[in-house]
């Protein structure tokens, strides 16, 4: 099946441990992004990615870090250093090119931090 | 940068009945896109609707329709018909027409339909 996945639904860390999230999607998309939903705040972007190897910071990057090896991967990192991670994260991709417009989701990450 | 409102955060219309979600944005670009999600219990997003800036006409899918005033910097999102399935959070969205940046949400409004 063509889509995106992100894994896992749910997860728990104590407060102090970094966290991957993985956003994996074999949709031949370039374009990757990372967005955080808290309750009332709508959706907040952190990073995308254009191209493999390539990414740049959104409006709320600070304790967050990203990489783009492959085309098909854009694993998120909730570092420390971010003071409020518990959130709901969404990736997204879209395809690039003219009359391409649609950003694509997937089924999202609920983090606590214990 | 450009924002976008929604000054609605939760509203409720009874099954059947014709209910408006209002969104506005500003901007300086000239081309750009909107749209509205819906985001259900289950927290899929899925695309509702979208307009693209320098077409006229409004857009419309089946029972959701929009009413998009350029000059006013103005996206509502009418849904009639409503029904029990269209329970969810709305968010208004936009985009610039070039390159592939990202969506800028409002902060959503929580529709529910009442039997």
């Amino acid at each position: 099946d063509g889509g995106i996945t992100q894994s896992p639904k749910y997860l728990f860390r104590k407060e102090g441990q970094n966290v991957t999230l993985s956003c994996e999607q074999n949709l031949n998309h370039d374009a990757m992004y990372w967005y955080r939903q808290d309750p009332g705040q709508g959706l907040r972007l952190i990073y995308y990615s254009q191209i493999v190897n390539d990414f740049q910071k959104g409006d709320i990057a600070e304790g967050y870090s990203v990489s783009r090896e492959k085309k098909e991967s854009f694993p998120l990192t909730v570092t420390s250093a971010q003071k409020n991670p518990t959130a709901f994260y969404l990736c997204a991709t879209r395809l690039s090119g003219t009359g391409h417009n649609e950003q694509f989701f997937g089924p999202g990450t609920r983090l606590t931090v214990l | 940068a450009q924002t976008v409102t929604q000054s609605q955060p939760e509203m409720s219309v009874q099954e059947a009945e014709t209910v408006t979600l209002s969104c506005t944005y500003d901007t300086s670009e000239s081309n750009y896109y909107l749209f509205w999600y819906k985001q259900p219990p289950s927290r899929q997003m899925i695309l509702v609707i979208r307009q693209e800036a320098y077409k006229q006409q409004n857009a419309t899918e089946n029972r959701f329709s929009v009413n998009f005033q350029k000059a006013a910097k103005s996206f509502s999102l009418k849904i009639s018909d409503s029904q029990l399935g269209d329970t969810a959070m709305y968010f208004c969205a936009f985009m610039k027409h070039s390159g592939n940046t990202p969506l800028v949400f409002g902060k959503g409004t929580r529709l529910s339909v009442i039997a």
